[in-house]
């Protein structure tokens, strides 16, 4: 099993340019999780979806939007990036418990 | 507002000594509380703790909660340098909604042993 995996590693956009992030898990979750990690913070979840079809607004929404068309799938977009979105973005997932499983992270610069 | 705040937020330390690694929370309908070791990529889970005073043990590491005083705590004995890592807690949040745990990281304590 791959777990948790996220494409792509790392990536740098201008102001205004627009991207998408991709999660995908192979564990049958029916929970998964879009976190951003900044310096000297804790991760904050920026969405999350409670199964397939489904999402729902985290504590630092604004900015983002995300799908979850099939549910080993979870995208997180960007419409239109600002610097303030440079950060290190993790996918998880889970089952139920507050035990949740974390991908490697997508470094993302926006200049 | 929710928060978790971890003490200290940096240590180093000399292979083979004994660390403890703080943790207060203030969590609204808190049920957990977790314990992540992040290395150099995603966060992995070592701990879960739902019960005051009931120590929860893997190899070199053990925590503990107390639900009374809002506070837990992380050892690691005889630490070695894989041990070096940020180490996260993280309260577990109940909501109304079906299935959603959320979670309410801490800062982190950044953890350095030196051979």
């Amino acid at each position: 099993n791959a777990g948790v995996t996220q494409t792509p590693k790392f990536r740098v956009l201008k102001t205004g340019q627009s991207m998408t992030l991709l999660c995908a898990q192979d564990m049958n979750h029916e929970y998964m999780y879009w976190y951003r990690q900044d310096p000297g913070m804790g991760l904050r979840l920026i969405h999350y979806s409670v199964g397939e079809g489904t999402t729902a607004k985290g504590e630092v929404p604004d900015g983002y939007n995300v799908s979850r068309l099939k549910k080993q799938n979870f995208l997180l977009g960007l419409e239109s990036a600002a610097p303030s979105q440079t950060s290190v973005y993790f996918c998880a997932s889970g089952q139920g418990s507050y035990e949740q499983y974390f991908g490697p992270g997508t470094r993302l610069t926006v200049t | 507002e929710d928060k978790v705040v971890q003490s200290p937020l940096s240590l180093v330390v000399h292979e083979g000594d004994t660390v403890t690694l703080n943790c207060s929370y203030e969590v609204t309908n808190f049920r957990s509380l977790l314990w992540y070791k992040q290395e150099k990529k995603a966060p992995t889970f070592l701990f879960m703790l739902t019960s005051s005073g009931i120590e929860k043990k893997s190899g070199r590491l053990s925590s503990i909660l107390d639900k009374k005083e809002l506070f837990s705590i992380l050892n690691i004995t005889a630490t070695q340098t894989g041990d070096s890592a940020v180490y996260l807690c993280v309260g577990g949040r109940g909501t109304i909604k079906k299935g959603a745990q959320k979670l309410v990281f801490g800062q982190g304590t950044r953890l350095t042993i030196n051979p």
